[in-house]
């Protein structure tokens, strides 16, 4: 059975600092891993999606890396700002005849200005 | 931008009664899901539903649940029965055929 577990659970940073959030999994044969914002009470904000034949997915300040065969994804955020401060969440989607994404339990990011 | 939007946003209920959660997806989605969220765990999948048929359903999607794509635009989950045990908050995904699921901003749904 998949199960996604992010390290930390919870981080504190000053403004313009460089981070990583990590992803682990436990089964590889995954098809695609999704990283996700939710700022409190909120929806779910799709950031960045990796497939599984691919190493990294860049957006703006975002770089989000995929190693299939060890189990991991890092989210990259450089130049943090304020407005980062959410829950950082990663989902994966295993491979085979199945649609659903298995979610981690998240990391709560906050941007100290 | 297009987006998912889901109503409403809070839903209070006593034990017993029945919910309808709804949702419009994104206009040219095929693939629509419900995903719940109790406060301070984890994202679970309740259904997928493709084709108008639930494509695939988790332990927790027992008979007290249904899902009904009655028109064209909407997507909804019913809720038979509630139970304390329900309460949490409630999202909508869809996607097209390509793989990035995009989420409502939920319902947060309170059984008292």
């Amino acid at each position: 059975k998949q199960e996604v577990t992010q390290i930390p659970a919870a981080l504190s940073v000053p403004e313009g600092e460089n981070l990583v959030l990590n992803c682990s999994f436990t089964d590889s044969a995954i098809y695609n891993l999704q990283w996700f914002r939710q700022d409190p009470g909120k929806g779910l904000t799709s950031l960045l999606l990796i497939q599984s034949s691919q190493r990294e997915q860049t957006s703006g300040r975002l770089n989000a890396s995929l190693d299939k065969s060890s189990g991991r994804s890092t989210l990259y955020i450089a130049a943090s700002q304020p407005g980062d401060s959410a829950t950082y969440l990663c989902a994966v989607k295993n491979g085979g005849a199945t649609n659903k994404l298995i979610f981690g339990t998240g990391t709560l990011l906050a941007v100290q200005p | 931008e297009p987006e998912v939007t889901q109503t409403p946003s809070h839903q209070v209920t006593q034990m017993g009664q029945e919910v309808i959660l709804r949702c419009v997806p994104i206009s040219n989605h095929l693939y629509f899901y419900w995903y719940r969220q109790i406060l301070g765990q984890k994202v679970e999948f309740l259904v997928s539903f493709y084709n108008n048929e639930i494509s695939e359903k988790s332990e927790i999607f027992d008979d007290q649940f249904s899902v009904e794509r009655p028109d064209g635009s909407n997507f909804t989950l019913k809720i038979r029965s509630t139970k304390l045990e329900d309460s949490a908050m409630y999202f909508c995904a869809s996607r097209a055929y390509k793989d990035e699921q995009y989420f409502g901003p939920g319902t947060r749904l309170t059984v008292t």
